[in-house]
């Protein structure tokens, strides 16, 4: 079967670091992405891993372990605005469909 | 272009009614999606195109559920005979040839 998870709900503070755990059991494995999404709004691209290590992107970044099924979505500086869901969605295979996780809610205080 | 769209952004309807939403995506995207999502859970595929052809169907679509993309630009997704569980956001997502899907704003439907 196919299955990602992701915890549910964190929180954090203002202008800290916060770490979002993925791990991930697929048939196949042909990528890892990261998406933000507002509530009530579209998911956005944040990230994408194929291959082992660490993408950095301004404040977003994420981690590939592909031998442990593992991802991490770090955010740095945190804002107010970051509160979000972050979903984390793997492509098992080369047809592009992603199977995604139920998403990490993500509470952002003063 | 300003991005994928999809029309009607919200639509209620009574159990057992039709109903067709839209997706237009970005002009030069070949690749097109469509997800349902629920509340505190992450988008749930149904089916995919490449430029016309539909190459992939969610074993969880019903027989009631069918999409089209005719002329490989626009898509339809179609729910005949509504029911009280279809109500969910329904999302449109296009690529081109990346890694990276460009999601609409989502049509709301709600069936009552």
């Amino acid at each position: 079967g196919q299955n990602i998870d992701q915890p549910t709900e964190m929180t954090a503070t203002e202008g800290a670091i916060v770490q979002i755990n993925c791990t991930y059991q697929t048939s196949g494995f042909n990528g890892l992405f990261w998406y933000q999404q507002h509530a009530g709004e579209a998911p956005t691209f944040l990230s994408y891993n194929v291959l082992d290590g660490l993408e950095e992107k301004g404040r977003f970044s994420s981690f590939l372990s592909r031998s442990k099924g593992y991802s991490y979505l770090l955010l740095k500086e945190l804002q107010m605005k970051d509160s979000a869901s972050y979903l984390c969605a793997v492509r098992a295979d080369s047809n592009y469909q992603l199977i995604w996780g139920a998403g990490t809610k993500l509470i952002i205080k003063p | 272009d300003t991005g994928v769209s999809q029309d009607p952004r919200h639509k209620i309807t009574k159990r057992g009614q039709n109903v067709t939403f839209r997706c237009d995506p970005i002009s030069e995207h070949n690749r097109l999606y469509w997800y349902r999502q629920t509340l505190g859970q992450g988008p749930e595929f149904l089916t995919y195109f490449q430029n016309e052809a539909q190459l992939e169907k969610s074993r969880l679509l019903s027989d009631r559920f069918s999409a089209e993309r005719p002329k490989g630009s626009f898509s339809t997704l179609e729910i005949q005979r509504t029911e009280q569980g279809d109500s969910a956001m329904y999302l449109c997502a296009s690529s081109h040839d990346s890694n990276e899907q460009y999601f609409g704003p989502g049509t709301r439907l709600t069936v009552t």
